[in-house]
């Protein structure tokens, strides 16, 4: 059963601690994308990697970091240094060359 | 500076009518256009897309519709159902070798359809 797996599906964190959230698919999809989400905004991408190993910054990436060590995994840190870190956090993957993207269920982080 | 829009962040509409969602976009270069259904605290699902090429696609009750002229596209549901109260995205992407797949999305409108 295919699909995208993000965990967990709520986190708590204290300020001043970063906190990896987790992103796994098993599409065989080649590209892989995080959002977040905040109340009446559209969706806003932080990171994106087209292929193992290689990732570029969205429109929102200050704050954050990834890493691409396999296909099927793209985790997502949020650092000490995101000034607004609580939101909804969603991960997507599409296939090289294809514009549909397909999400996770999110993870919702609270930064308190 | 928001490229893609939705202009109306809430519709209600009665069961069995038709539900019209509007999106405009201001960047010329995009040349692939994407509706996404969301639903509270879920993932949005991928509903129907568009290429710039077409001016229309159509999959069951839904339908995109394309204005280049007037970079304007819309999505017609028809017959609106309750099921189908849920927050609606579109989103827009340039060339996939130049751009990497990077949608943008509008704002969102809730749909609320009414029995």
């Amino acid at each position: 059963d295919g699909g995208i797996t993000q965990s967990p599906k709520y986190l708590f964190r204290k300020e001043g601690q970063n906190v990896t959230l987790s992103c796994e698919q098993n599409l065989n999809h080649d590209a892989m994308y995080w959002y977040r989400q905040d109340p009446g905004q559209g969706l806003r991408l932080i990171y994106y990697s087209q292929i193992v190993n290689d990732f570029q910054k969205g429109d929102i990436a200050e704050g954050y970091s990834v890493s691409r060590e396999k296909k099927e995994s793209f985790p997502l840190t949020v650092t000490s240094a995101q000034k607004n870190p609580t939101a909804f956090y969603l991960c997507a993957s599409g296939q090289g060359g294809s514009y549909e993207q397909y999400f996770g269920p999110g993870t919702r982080l609270t930064v308190t | 500076d928001q490229q893609v829009k939705q202009n109306s962040p809430s519709l209600s509409v009665q069961e069995g009518r038709i539900s019209i969602l509007n999106c405009d976009y201001t960047n010329s270069m995009f040349d692939y256009f994407l509706w996404y259904k969301k639903y509270p605290a879920e993932g949005p699902t991928f509903l129907i897309s568009i290429s710039s090429i077409k001016d229309k696609n159509e999959d069951g009750r839904f339908t995109v519709f394309l204005n280049k002229s007037a970079k304007h596209l819309s999505l017609h549901i028809v017959p609106s159902q309750p099921g189908d109260s849920a927050v609606y995205f579109c989103a827009a992407s340039a060339r996939w070798d130049n751009q990497g797949g990077k949608l943008i999305f509008g704002q969102g409108t809730e749909l609320s359809v009414k029995p």
